[in-house]
């Protein structure tokens, strides 16, 4: 069963500071996707960045980037300029690659702080 | 461009009842997945529907049913609630013929059964 965790189940970083949340899975797949997503206190869950495995290029949108490392099954999100409104819960997920719509698995989440 | 929608969007509950909770996914989306989120936790897969039939089902005992309509909108139903069904039930949705591996959330339903 694919699994996903993130270590650190809190982390705070100044504004306009860069911070950096880890995520690592485990899985026997070499087709997926990964994804990090944002959940702020109004409980939405928002799709900050997608990741496919296959693509050596790490994915990037705008102030958010990832470092993915295939071999070593790790994926971080590292955030630049960081702004209050970027606090908030920050979840790791994995979905197989297989044809079709697949399941996502969730890590225990990140909560991030903003201090101004 | 609608969003996914859900709703209500706070629901509370006595043991033994039962509960229904009702999604609409993204414009141009056929797949709907929902998923409970405990409090602290990530997000745990419940199922997955798409025509109208469940394709995937997670660790989740009978008692948590589904239902696809022709226009794609869902229904998650709980019978005999437990207080540990008590969580924030999260519909996805995703579209099957362009990035089935992405999913969209609506804002969710947050269940307190009493």
């Amino acid at each position: 069963a694919q699994t996903v965790t993130q270590s650190q189940p809190e982390m705070s970083v100044q504004e306009a500071e860069t911070v950096t949340l880890s995520c690592t899975y485990d899985t026997s797949e070499s087709d997926y996707y990964l994804f990090w997503y944002k959940q702020p206190p109004s409980r939405q869950m928002i799709l900050v960045i997608r990741q496919e495995a296959y693509k050596q290029q790490n994915a990037t949108e705008n102030r958010f980037s990832v470092n993915f490392q295939k071999a070593a099954k790790s994926f971080s999100l590292k955030i630049s300029d960081s702004q209050l409104g970027d606090a908030a819960m920050y979840f790791c997920a994995y979905t197989r690659g297989i044809q079709g719509a697949q399941k996502l698995v969730f890590g225990q989440g990140t909560r991030l702080t903003i201090n101004p | 461009d609608a969003g996914v929608t859900q709703s209500p969007t706070h629901l509370i509950k006595t043991r033994g009842q039962q509960v229904t909770l009702r999604c609409s996914p993204k414009s141009g989306h056929d797949t709907v997945s929902w998923y409970q989120q405990a409090l602290g936790q990530g997000p745990q897969f419940i199922f997955q529907y798409y025509e109208e039939e469940e394709r995937q089902r997670g660790n989740f005992p009978d008692r948590f049913s589904g239902h696809q309509f022709p226009n794609y909108s869902s229904e998650l139903n709980v019978n005999a609630l437990l207080l540990g069904d008590s969580a924030l039930y999260l519909c996805a949705s995703s579209s099957l013929t362009f990035r089935p591996d992405t999913q969209y959330f609506g804002p969710g339903t947050r269940l307190t059964v009493l």
